[in-house]
């Protein structure tokens, strides 16, 4: 089936650690993207990139960092420089030919800072 | 940029009722406006979608309606059930743009 897929589900990281989130899609999109989502909150973009080997910065790209070689994966690392990480992230994605197609959502992962 | 706000906020509904919530953008330019639904621990998934070309879409008890010249949509949910209750975000792109704009989210709640 096709779809966009986030591991792992729950992350669990020390303060001071940089951890790395999976985000995956077999839709053939071209554009990819990271939201971050606290509690009882929107959606603010991290990072997005509308083809390989090019990303650009969201709203809130600061302690972020992303890379994206390959069309079908977008991981997103939270570094030690971002100060509050705990939040729910979620990876999208939505082909683009000439305007952007619907954009599908991973079923997110939560991290927590312990 | 584009800026989309959403109202309300929360709003509760009794099962059967209908239930609107609505949105405004602040750029002319954008053209493709999707509603998404999210349940709670959930990514969100798309429920509907309309663009710039058309004012009104359906899809059994939910409908989408545009007003360019105003720059709001609207979501519309007819015979209300428990399981709608959930966060309902709308967005915003545009031709040539690069990602989407999201409303603040409306939680909604419906009462048996």
């Amino acid at each position: 089936d096709g779809g966009i897929t986030q591991s792992p589900k729950y992350l669990f990281r020390k303060e001071g650690q940089n951890v790395t989130l999976s985000c995956e899609q077999n839709l053939n999109h071209d554009a990819m993207y990271w939201y971050r989502q606290d509690p009882g909150q929107g959606l603010r973009l991290i990072y997005y990139s509308q083809i390989v080997n090019d990303f650009q910065k969201g709203d809130i790209a600061e302690g972020y960092s992303v890379s994206r070689e390959k069309k079908e994966s977008f991981p997103l690392t939270v570094t030690s420089a971002q100060k509050n990480p705990t939040a729910f992230y979620l990876c999208a994605s939505s082909g683009t030919g000439g305007w952007l197609t619907e954009a599908f959502f991973g079923q997110g992962t939560r991290l927590t800072v312990v | 940029g584009e800026n989309v706000e959403q109202h309300p906020s929360t709003l509760s509904v009794q099962e059967g009722d209908s239930a609107v919530i609505k949105c405004t953008y602040s750029d002319s330019a954008s053209n493709y406006f999707p509603w998404y639904k999210q349940e709670l621990g959930k990514g969100p998934q798309l429920i509907i979608d309309i663009r710039s070309n058309v004012g009104e879409k359906k899809d059994q008890r939910i409908a989408v309606t545009l007003n360019k010249t105003a720059k709001h949509f609207s979501l519309h949910i007819t015979e209300t059930q428990p399981e709608d209750s959930a966060v309902y975000f709308c967005a915003a792109s545009m031709l040539g743009g690069q990602n989407f704009v999201f409303g603040p989210g409306t939680r909604l709640s419906v009462l048996p």
